[in-house]
């Protein structure tokens, strides 16, 4: 049974480009979160997404990200323009349903430097 | 606002000794607390967690209990080893946080030969 996967693992980026992550869940999970890590810093919530629905997307910054998880494939968190204070790592956990007390199982993050 | 509070943010022991973490959240309503471990350049690692209706629970030598009025929980490890070295986060599901999880700040811990 897989885990939650995410790539690229690494991604460098020049001011200005955009960044695409990826994540797809663990079999069975319908619920994606993606979180922003800088580092030496803890885990910060950007957003919550279910099949074809945001949820809570309110530790998103307003501009230049955006966040979709289709029907099929996987879930994507998409920079546009990026800045040198977009570099940090950005994982994403899924858990199986929406309900308060399930586990969310990290995926092994992307870590974006933008030069 | 809805937040989680977690001390110390650097511990340090000897090998064998124990390593106690805590943290405080705001929610009463919050009723399910898990304990990530990250070692550095990995992934977060649900190392053990806690629903509300029991007071604590153990994993060989990791515990953690809660106190539901006093709105806090904790981390204990005994018997510590050098591999337990690793930043620990606490979390809380905050229904007024809108059903996500809400960490703490983490806790770097040292475990000295």
């Amino acid at each position: 049974n897989a885990g939650v996967m995410q790539n690229p693992r690494h991604l460098v980026r020049r001011r200005g480009q955009e960044a695409r992550l990826r994540c797809s869940p663990m079999k069975g999970h319908s619920h994606v979160y993606w979180y922003r890590q800088l580092p030496e810093e803890g885990l910060k919530f950007m957003v919550y997404l279910q099949k074809e629905n945001i949820i809570d997307e309110s530790g998103m910054p307003k501009e230049r990200f955006s966040a979709e998880f289709p029907k099929e494939g996987p879930s994507i968190l998409r920079i546009q323009q990026v800045v040198r204070g977009d570099s940090a790592a950005y994982f994403c956990a899924s858990s199986p349903r929406l309900a308060n007390t399930d586990t969310q199982y990290f995926g092994p993050g992307t870590r974006l430097t933008v030069l | 606002g809805e937040n989680v509070e977690q001390h110390p943010s650097t511990l340090s022991v000897q090998e064998g000794d124990s390593a106690v973490i805590k943290c405080t959240y705001s929610d009463s309503a919050s009723n399910y607390f898990p304990w990530y471990k990250q070692e550095l350049g990995k992934r977060p690692q649900l190392i053990i967690d806690i629903r509300s209706n029991v007071g604590e629970k153990k994993d060989q030598r990791i515990a953690v209990t809660l106190n539901k009025t006093a709105k806090h929980f904790s981390l204990h490890i005994t018997e510590t080893q050098p591999e337990d070295s690793a930043v620990y986060f606490c979390a809380a599901y905050l229904p007024g946080g809108g059903n996500k999880l809400t960490f703490g700040t983490g806790t770097q811990l040292k475990v000295e030969l």
